[in-house]
């Protein structure tokens, strides 16, 4: 079946590093890509998406890029902000094998001041 | 836009009691998702909704869960002689009319169901 793989957490910076949250996935179909970032004490909510490969996308700084050779869906950004420790969740729906969207595990950043 | 609202945002219960949720998503949109997140996991889909028509079941969904959204507005999920394992965070999301692949979906604060 389909499943989403994300690198494992806490990842910590430092104010204004390079992120790479790394998201590798599984599916049957033409999936879209998804990634959702829940705040402390807030729902998840949508950062950025794209629907089909080689498109990318951007949100906040924030971009990734649809990768179908290499099934991934990796999250970066340039220089990371206090603001930006979250729980970053990468996602896929596949309408192939019924509405179902499928979450990785999550992934904590925390950024330092 | 009030967003998606879930009741109750905390509940205890004992091993064996039933529980009930609310969702009340946004209000012009016609799909509804429910799901299941533990600790340090994604959440887990668990069932979704059409309008009033429920369109897919997770395994996850035994037969103690039942859901329904009789209205196409407003869903509620039950859950009958919980047990220890079903203490997670219930998440409800809704999404407006579309292609299902491409949704973005909107999610509630969710609900967090601790049984003793």
């Amino acid at each position: 079946g389909d499943s989403v793989t994300q690198m494992e957490g806490p990842v910590t910076l430092s104010e204004e590093a390079f992120l790479t949250i790394n998201c590798t996935y599984t599916a049957t179909g033409y999936p879209s890509l998804f990634w959702y970032v829940q705040y402390p004490g807030e729902g998840l909510q949508l950062l950025l998406k794209a629907t089909k490969a080689d498109d990318k996308g951007s949100n906040k700084g924030f971009e990734a890029t649809y990768r179908k050779e290499t099934t991934s869906f990796h999250l970066e950004k340039g220089s990371v902000q206090v603001s930006d420790s979250a729980v970053y969740f990468c996602a896929l729906s596949d309408d192939t094998g019924g509405f179902k969207t499928i979450f990785g595990a999550g992934t904590r950043l925390f950024v330092k001041a | 836009d009030t967003g998606v609202s879930q009741n109750p945002r905390h509940k205890i219960t004992k091993r064996g009691q039933n529980v009930t949720f609310r969702c009340d998503p946004i209000s012009e949109h016609n799909r509804l998702y429910w799901y299941r997140q533990t600790l340090g996991q994604g959440p887990e889909f668990l069932t979704y909704f059409q309008n009033e028509a429920q369109l897919e079941k997770s395994r996850l969904l035994s037969d103690r869960f039942s859901a329904e959204r009789p209205k196409g507005s407003f869903s509620t999920l039950e859950i009958q002689r919980t047990e220890q394992g079903d203490s997670a965070m219930y998440l409800c999301a809704s999404s407006p009319s579309g292609q299902v692949r491409t949704d973005t979906q909107y999610f509630g604060p969710g609900t967090r169901l601790t049984v003793l």
